[in-house]
């Protein structure tokens, strides 16, 4: 099993309809959860951290994170043929806090 | 807030020469500094974790004769390929640690060419 897991997608929604998603991670330990967002030939870019159970919203980004089922998820509203990216899915494991672990990445088109 | 930068952007060099990339944290204090690589259409992977004063820590299977890091102050960490060959074409990038937070701020990468 990968440490942090993403369907790689691609994930295709229209302009305006609602972008969802998902990471599952393997330690349970685990505290710190990161949503990258990285456009082709360039590098990431943070966009959502999340911490605590529940979820997170930031303008049309919502980061979800369920610790007993090891899933967190985004969901970007209203999305726009610029959010089109891979999204990468990075946890802070347990028993090494000083690194994170990225998932392979998802990736989004939004077709107008 | 938050910026990092790299320098060159993009190289191109002969096989055999050295090439020496280096990262800054422009408004904040970097802790750490960690290096990657991806290949195209492939994830990030980590190559090294660098503290500043101390020796860096490489991942399995990084050859530390080959990918020599410097961390020498709280703003700087520099990357050397020594002796590069074709095989290590690829896109290098940095991130960096502020404090206690885990949030890495990346760099917007080097792309570097071996011939």
């Amino acid at each position: 099993q990968k440490e942090v897991e993403q369907n790689s997608g691609p994930l295709s929604v229209p302009e305006g309809a609602i972008a969802s998603l998902n990471c599952t991670y393997s330690d349970r330990g685990s505290q710190s959860f990161f949503w990258y967002r990285q456009y082709s030939g360039k590098s990431p870019e943070l966009i959502m951290s999340i911490y605590s159970n529940g979820d997170k919203e930031d303008g049309r980004f919502t980061a979800q994170l369920n610790k007993a089922s090891q899933y967190v998820s985004l969901l970007i509203r209203d999305s726009q043929p610029s959010d089109s990216a891979t999204y990468l899915c990075a946890v802070n494991m347990y028993r090494n806090t000083d690194k994170l672990i990225f998932g392979t990445g998802t990736r989004l088109q939004v077709f107008p | 807030g938050a910026v990092v930068s790299q320098h060159p952007s993009w190289v191109i060099c002969k096989s055999g020469t050295s090439v020496k990339i280096e990262c800054r944290s422009l408004d904040f204090q970097a802790t750490t500094m960690f290096w990657y690589r991806q290949f195209p259409k492939q994830s990030l992977m980590l190559m090294a974790t660098s503290n500043e004063g101390s020796k860096a820590t490489y991942e399995q299977g990084v050859e530390k004769d080959k990918f020599l890091i410097n961390h020498a102050s709280l703003t700087l960490s520099t990357l050397t390929v020594t002796s590069a060959h074709p095989e290590d074409s690829s896109f290098y990038i940095c991130s960096a640690r502020a404090g206690v937070s885990n949030e890495q701020f990346f760099g917007p990468g080097t792309r570097l060419t071996v011939l």
